[in-house]
């Protein structure tokens, strides 16, 4: 089983929807990153979080240390937002290293 | 500031052959971090090191990979020789340590395709 889960996979939206994506993750950390890589390939920090809730103009990130979980939320979505989002740890007992989800494909329709 | 400035962009080389790849971490940024992406098991990282010097080096797949850093502005990723499972994009990213936002700069990539 792999440290840090995402889900969904893959998520398919209409313009305009709010979107959530989830990472749970079982390990103890001293932060999560939710990071965006775009079709052509650049990767993009979004937030770094270790405890309540991140907002940065659409985005919104959360984080609930006692369950493991974090959210990553898009309101007013549009097409631009389609890109891979990839939840990271950094673990306790790792030093800056992360560790990574598979990603969550988002594909946004005009 | 310019970013994180990875080179080359695209890389296609013969099996075999020397690879170096070169990656130039942001003014001030005191960790630089080596990541490889590939389809099947996504970003993983390679080595990283902490104000110059190989912190952890774990995920360096064999004897083939060496990276170095030998000053605060440059550091190279070298593959020697290449195989066509090298074949992956190598995110080059830097942090600065104890940051408030704490995030990491990644570089736009280098496409490795090994035939």
């Amino acid at each position: 089983k792999n440290e840090v889960e995402q889900s969904p996979q893959n998520l398919t939206a209409q313009e305009g929807e709010f979107i959530t994506i989830n990472c749970s993750y079982s390990v103890g950390i001293s932060a999560l990153h939710w990071l965006q890589q775009h079709p052509g390939g650049g990767i993009v920090s979004l937030f770094m979080l270790s405890s309540g809730k991140k907002k940065h103009g659409r985005l919104i990130a959360t984080i609930n240390i006692q369950e493991k979980h974090s959210s990553l939320h898009i309101t007013a979505s549009h097409p631009r937002d389609s890109a891979v989002y990839i939840c990271a740890v950094r673990k306790e007992t790792s030093g800056s290293r992360l560790t990574f989800g598979e990603g969550t494909q988002l594909t946004v329709n005009p | 500031d310019a970013g994180v400035i990875q080179s080359p962009r695209h890389e296609v080389t013969e099996m075999g052959q020397e690879v170096t790849l070169r990656c130039k971490p942001i003014s001030g940024h005191n960790s630089l971090f080596w990541y490889r992406q590939t389809m099947m098991r996504g970003l993983e990282l390679l080595i990283y090191f902490n104000n110059n010097v190989p912190i952890d080096d774990s995920g360096m797949p064999e004897d083939r990979f060496s990276a170095k850093m030998p000053n605060a502005s440059f550091s190279t990723l070298k593959i020697q020789p290449s195989e066509p499972r090298d074949s992956a994009v190598y995110f080059c990213a830097s942090r600065r340590t104890g940051a408030l936002r704490g995030g990491y700069t990644f570089g736009s990539g280098t496409r490795l395709t090994v035939v």
